[in-house]
């Protein structure tokens, strides 16, 4: 079955600075790889994802790169603010069912 | 206008008890999911049911059973509750293709 693995498990980063996440995936069936910020007491919600078809994928400061030969992807946050603080999941699936999850990334953004 | 929905969002309860977690969804998805998230934040996922097929870990005791009286209900059984138990139970609904949308939780206490 499939494996992911996240890293790092923490990292702290200066408001302003950017901050990188990086996920790696064990079954090469996986076409389909979401990423999730989940804040303190609440939901893990959907920031981004990415196909398997696609490189690259931007959202205003949140990017996400895939590369398929290697297996992994990685979240980018540029210009990192407060309320970027939380722990991220990565996840990878076949065709958006039964989600394997990282283990997550708490990111705290220091002031 | 809640998505996916689940009740309760607080659960205290004692060993040995039989206890049952609702979930709603009203996106139409064809599958749901139950996930549960443990004191390291890892999520993992415990069951997927759609109209044909249901998915059981099989690292999930057999205390833990899920209900569905129809598509947009998945409920969560559990027998026999034990302190390791205690955790937080994500509901999630997807359609096939996209990410998931997850339920806001139950946070399961066992005394």
């Amino acid at each position: 079955g499939e494996n992911v693995e996240q890293h790092p498990s923490t990292l702290s980063v200066q408001e302003g600075d950017s901050a990188v996440i990086k996920c790696t995936y064990s079954d090469s069936a996986s076409n389909y790889f979401p990423w999730y910020k989940q804040e303190l007491g609440k939901r893990p919600q959907l920031i981004i994802d990415i196909r398997s078809n696609v490189g690259e994928k931007k959202d205003q400061r949140i990017a996400v790169t895939l590369n398929k030969t290697a297996k992994h992807f990685s979240l980018h946050i540029t210009e990192t603010q407060p309320e970027d603080s939380a722990v991220y999941f990565c996840a990878a699936s076949n065709y958006g069912q039964n989600f394997v999850f990282g283990p997550g990334t708490r990111l705290s953004v220091l002031p | 206008d809640t998505a996916v929905s689940q009740t309760p969002k607080y659960l205290v309860t004692q060993m040995g008890n039989d206890k049952s977690i609702k979930c709603e969804q009203n996106l139409g998805h064809d599958t749901m999911y139950w996930y549960k998230q443990d004191s390291k934040k890892f999520l993992k996922i415990m069951f997927s049911y759609n109209n044909k097929e249901l998915i059981i870990n099989e690292t999930v005791p057999n205390r833990f059973s899920p209900k569905s009286p129809d598509k947009a209900h998945l409920n969560l059984h559990i027998n026999s509750l034990e302190l390791g138990d205690s955790a937080v139970y994500f509901c999630a609904s997807s359609q096939q293709r996209d990410g998931y949308t997850f339920g806001s939780g139950t946070r399961l206490t066992v005394v």
